[in-house]
């Protein structure tokens, strides 16, 4: 089973950060964050993963909390193309076998 | 990032037959390939785990003689949904890793059986 919990569903205007929060409060010292979405009728695509720090890419930041217990996807500038389900997912580095849980469905509004 | 594909995008087949589905990594070798179910609406059920050279490992309530896996090659995978029924009809998605990589997925098979 998923061991994140994440809202199902969020609205952002077109050009405004899109802020998605993921609660993964039983996660271990060694278990990752990993942030990947689903755009309609396609396979799932990498985003971002994280331990501790707050990470950056390309795509997006990743904010973890001190604790670690939850942290926030920014998607910086949403564009309608963001409009997908996102997932938020807690493994073991190394361990690929990742489970999904519901996700959520974000939307982007022009 | 790596590029993984499944061969074909969507299939519609009867009542009966079997289909098979390919899931190859394009430009890295895939120790490891994973095979996900997804239906209208839900998220991506886990059906099985499979390393080059040996038998898949499939989650509970995935029936191995229905849903063969085969992982011959360090770069190809297959799923064959034997028999398949209306209630098989569903996306079906690969994910590969390898050589430290992230999991990458292929962008799925839509299945259709009449």
């Amino acid at each position: 089973d998923a061991k994140t919990t994440q809202p199902p569903s969020m609205d952002c205007a077109e050009g405004r950060a899109a802020n998605l929060p993921c609660n993964h409060s039983t996660i271990s010292g060694n278990e990752y964050v990993y942030w990947y979405r689903q755009i309609h009728s396609q396979g799932p695509q990498y985003i971002i993963h994280g331990l501790k720090n707050n990470e950056t890419n390309e795509m997006a930041s990743l904010i973890i909390t001190e604790d670690r217990k939850s942290s926030t996807l920014i998607l910086p500038h949403a564009t309608l193309r963001d409009t997908a389900v996102y997932y938020c997912i807690q493994i073991n580095f190394g361990n690929e076998k990742l489970t999904f849980g519901t996700g959520t469905r974000l939307t982007i509004i022009p | 990032g790596a590029v993984v594909s499944q061969h074909p995008s969507w299939v519609i087949c009867k009542s009966g037959t079997s289909v098979k589905i390919e899931c190859r990594s394009l430009d890295f070798q895939a120790t490891t390939m994973f095979w996900y179910r997804q239906f209208p609406k839900q998220s991506l059920m886990l059906m099985a785990t499979s390393n080059e050279g040996s038998k898949a490992t499939y989650e509970q309530g995935v029936e191995k003689d229905k849903f063969l896996i085969n992982h011959a090659s360090l770069t190809l995978s297959t799923l064959t949904v034997t028999s398949a029924h209306p209630e098989d009809s569903s996306f079906y998605i690969c994910s590969a890793t390898g050589q430290g990589l992230l999991p990458y997925f292929g962008p799925g098979t839509r299945l259709t059986v009449t």
